[in-house]
């Protein structure tokens, strides 16, 4: 099946600093991508919504200036947490579609903030 | 936009029973409703969905069933196993697999020996 890759799978940064996550589908051409966030015990929130080439659509209440998202390509989308914060701890994971493709989560990635 | 609510928030059952999480939504304009199955620290799995022309689906000991008039859906386990235990997500989407999905709350089942 298709192949989503998300990198890292884990780290850690200091108060302040921007941390960006890469998605990538391996095997098809990435049309949408969908990045969520779950905090600990809690469900996914969809954070925003990207297609390849266009800026992204962030949901109500998901700041655009801290989480950059970036669409460039068909197989990459980054999301970067800029000026991050102990509050922004959390799961991050994106969700892949192609064209005529089902969705597939990349492997999420964990963000600790100290 | 889309709210899915999701029962129970966390459920204990003995091996070899079965297990029932519910799930309704509230725009009715939604039609594919798939179920997660997440261990934690991972990636939410997809073990079964469903569309709104069915009114139900079963793949081996698993089973949902949808009531389009009622705005709920379910997850059935048969024959539950300690490998079922994990936190389980409902979910729902107004035009199927690759669009914007709403989420439940989730469940956490515990299958005891």
């Amino acid at each position: 099946g298709a192949v989503v890759s998300q990198h890292p799978s884990w780290v850690i940064c200091k108060s302040g600093t921007s941390v960006k996550i890469e998605c990538r589908s391996l095997d098809f051409q990435a049309t949408t991508m969908f990045w969520y966030r779950q905090f600990p015990k809690q469900s996914l929130m969809l954070m925003a919504t990207s297609n390849e080439g266009s800026k992204a659509t962030y949901e109500q209440g998901v700041e655009k200036d801290k989480f950059l998202i970036n669409h460039a390509s068909l197989t990459l989308s980054t999301l970067t947490v800029t000026s991050a914060h102990p509050e922004d701890s959390s799961f991050y994971i994106c969700r892949v579609s192609g064209a005529n493709t089902e969705a597939f989560f990349g492997q999420g990635t964990r963000l600790t903030v100290v | 936009g889309e709210n899915v609510e999701q029962h129970p928030s966390t459920l204990s059952v003995q091996e070899g029973d079965s297990a029932v999480i519910k799930c309704t939504y509230s725009d009715s304009a939604s039609n594919y409703f798939p179920w997660y199955k997440q261990e934690l620290g991972k990636r939410p799995q997809l073990i079964i969905d469903i569309r709104s022309n069915v009114g139900e689906k079963k793949d081996q000991r698993i089973a949902v069933t949808l009531n389009k008039t009622a705005k709920h859906f379910s997850l059935h386990i048969t024959e539950t196993q300690p490998e079922d235990s994990a936190v389980y997500f409902c979910a729902a989407s107004k035009t199927g697999t690759a669009s914007k999905l709403t989420f439940g709350t989730g469940t956490r089942l515990q299958v005891t020996l």
